[in-house]
């Protein structure tokens, strides 16, 4: 199985700051990454599609990027609908693994 | 807009057979992969498998011998069922399309989850 490692797992910021969240690939998956979005009692609600590829309807404010093993999802300026928790999944193999989520909240 | 929706019990038993449904409106069930997903309470987020429309399937190893997962064309739906449950296995549960894009696939429409406990 490829395993997907998080980083921070945990995370305080502020309404209008950058922020970077990083994942890591145990092997290379080309850019085969996705990123989720998901809010207490919702489903995940997918965001970035092939490591870079904004999903429809998802604002500009958040970017993906990398290729192979590592990489990153920003938010460019928190608006207060983003203190969430954020997954990275590798779509490259099966089974399908999620990283273990990485928690945003307000400061 | 697709709409996905999952139904069966929220309480099993021990040793029991978990079953879960999985019905798709707003869209044809056809040429995607139709996954399932658990999420243990305040956990991460576990891949159990997926079917094609056209009846194949890939099972996530660590539950493969537990696991089947059935679909349904004539009625838009799809179907989980997992067997000699344990406490382990109580969590919320979703169901989730799969589509294709140019370098991979996401899940891009998901249900809402149903939480499944299994206790006596």
């Amino acid at each position: 199985d490829i395993q997907m490692t998080q980083s921070p797992s945990s995370l305080s910021a502020s309404v209008g700051d950058r922020v970077t969240i990083t994942c890591r690939a145990s092997q290379s998956i080309s850019s085969y990454l996705n990123w989720y979005q998901q809010k207490p009692g919702k489903a995940p609600k997918v965001l970035i599609y092939a490591a870079s590829n904004l999903q429809s309807g998802v604002p500009s404010r958040f970017s993906g990027s990398g290729s192979g093993t590592d990489f990153t999802l920003t938010i460019s300026s928190l608006q207060p609908e983003d203190f969430a928790t954020y997954y990275c999944q590798q779509s490259y193999s099966t089974p399908r693994t999620f990283g273990q989520g990485t928690r945003l909240e307000i400061k | 807009q697709v709409q996905l929706q999952e139904s069966g019990p929220g309480l099993v038993k021990p040793s029991e057979t978990l079953s879960l449904t999985c019905t798709v409106s707003g869209g044809s069930i056809s040429n995607y992969y139709w996954t399932w997903i658990r999420q243990p309470t305040g956990k991460g987020l576990e891949w159990i498998g997926y079917i094609y429309y056209s009846g194949s399937t890939n099972y996530n190893p660590s539950l493969k011998s537990r696991v089947t997962i059935s679909v349904d064309t004539s009625k838009n739906q799809f179907s989980l069922k997992l067997s000699s449950v344990t406490a382990a296995d109580t969590a919320v549960y979703y169901c989730a399309r799969e589509s294709m894009h140019s370098s991979g696939y996401c899940f891009d429409y998901w249900g809402q989850g149903t939480l499944v406990t299994v206790s006596s």
